[in-house]
């Protein structure tokens, strides 16, 4: 079926620990994956994509694994500061379809 | 440069009301989507325009429309409202196969 899901709804860290933000889709099809930050009252807030040729991408202080094998996509933060607190969603396009299917997000927290 | 802007930021309808809610795009941008959210849930595609025409719609009844203007803003007009279309509505902006630029969305309250 078509859904792009999470394993955790909610994600605790420390200051300055690595956070990874796990993510699962379901259709094979799918070959474009991006991740979005929202905060409290905003709208999300692009952060980093990948395509499914590709296993790995890098930005700053995110890195974004895609495992097609297990249909799985990761996002991790490096040395995650108390700004990183929001819930973070995955989404995935497929081929010429326009829209964006969204998870339900993770909540990461970061405690100072 | 002004990101993608919405308006009203808040409001309130009671049921079987009509709302028009607006959205002028990123600067350089055309092509507008629109995504409701409601609480605790990820963005919902509604539909998306570009060149003035819905050229993508998701699982939504006809009670929500749209429109494009020739300056790219746009306009989501939602009929008969019920009290499950309560939810943060979200206007993306992008280049035809760009990035998406969200908005602060309108937050909208049927009661």
């Amino acid at each position: 079926g078509e859904s792009v899901g999470l394993h955790l709804p909610t994600l605790s860290v420390q200051e300055g620990d690595n956070s990874i933000i796990n993510c699962a889709y379901s259709n094979s099809a799918s070959d474009y994956f991006i991740w979005y930050k929202q905060e409290s009252g905003k709208g999300p807030q692009f952060i980093i994509d990948i395509r499914s040729n590709m296993d790995k991408r890098q930005g700053q202080r995110v890195t974004v694994l895609l495992n097609k094998t297990v249909k799985h996509l990761s996002l991790q933060i490096a040395a995650t500061q108390p700004g990183d607190s929001a819930v973070y969603f995955c989404a995935e396009r497929r081929g010429s379809n326009y829209k964006l299917t969204f998870g339900k997000g993770t909540l990461l927290t970061v405690n100072p | 440069d002004a990101g993608v802007t919405q308006s009203p930021t808040h409001l309130i309808k009671t049921r079987g009301q009509q709302v028009t809610l607006r959205c002028s795009p990123k600067s350089g941008h055309d092509t507008v989507s629109w995504y409701q959210q409601a609480l605790g849930q990820g963005p919902q595609f509604i539909f998306q325009y570009y060149e003035e025409e819905e050229r993508q719609r998701g699982n939504f009844p006809d009670r929500f429309s749209g429109h494009q203007f020739p300056n790219y803003s746009s306009e989501l007009n939602v009929n008969a409202l019920l009290l499950g279309d309560s939810a943060l509505y979200l206007c993306a902006s992008s280049p035809i196969w760009g990035e998406l630029f969200f908005g602060e969305g309108s937050r909208l309250t049927v009661l």
